[in-house]
């Protein structure tokens, strides 16, 4: 069974913290996407790691995929009351039929003014 | 922007009936998802659909649980006898190959 475990899985942070959230598994992936989820909406792609060791910005957040493809980590500098919502990780493998994803749990992330 | 659309939004049904949820993909994806996530829990992979066919499920995608694309645009998952445990946000995803799956909003379906 392939598992993705993120941590922590609660956060609730002032604004201005830096703070970061890990996704890790013991399979390898073929690329790990990070998700933001508000409630009552459906997940929303943030970014998509693809090759080991791989770094990608989106303004204030760094995601990064472990060079063994097994974990990844979204770091977020200066965090604001915007960023709260649900952070989720979810892993894909190549295969002939697309391949589904495996989700984490999610992080839930308070940003307090 | 292109996206995944979902209808309807929120669907109440009666414990034993019969309910579809639809989903327009985006229109050159190729592989088509539906997930499900129960309040407070995390996204649940239910069935993975290509070239007209199942090409993945997982255990909660029994036989009360179908799928069917019936056009070239709509996607669609029925439960035969709904549940109260069937009660949950369902996301329909679509994708082109091994790239980056986009979700739509989800139907919440509540089983009384």
């Amino acid at each position: 069974t392939q598992l993705l475990e993120q941590s922590p899985q609660f956060l609730s942070i002032q604004e201005g913290e830096n703070l970061t959230v890990y996704c890790n598994s013991s399979s390898v992936f073929s690329s790990l996407q990070w998700y933001r989820q508000e409630p009552g909406e459906g997940p929303v792609l943030l970014v998509t790691v693809v090759t080991g060791g791989e770094v990608k910005k989106l303004k204030r957040l760094t995601f990064q995929f472990g060079d063994a493809r097994k974990d990844s980590s979204l770091h977020i500098t200066a965090a604001q009351p915007g960023d709260t919502g649900l952070y989720l990780c979810a892993g894909g493998k190549r295969d002939n039929q697309g391949g589904k994803l495996i989700f984490g749990q999610g992080t839930e992330l308070s940003v307090k003014p | 922007e292109p996206e995944v659309t979902q209808t309807p939004s929120h669907q109440v049904t009666q414990m034993g009936q019969e309910v579809i949820l639809r989903c327009v993909p985006i229109s050159n994806h190729l592989y088509f998802y539906w997930y499900r996530q129960i309040l407070g829990q995390k996204v649940e992979f239910l069935v993975s659909f290509y070239n007209n066919e199942i090409s993945e499920k997982s255990e909660i995608f029994d036989d009360q649980f179908s799928v069917e694309r019936p056009d070239g645009s709509n996607f669609t998952l029925k439960i035969r006898s709904t549940k109260l445990e069937d009660s949950a946000m369902y996301f329909c995803a679509s994708r082109v190959r091994n790239t980056e799956a986009f979700f739509g909003q989800g139907t919440r379906l509540t089983v009384v």
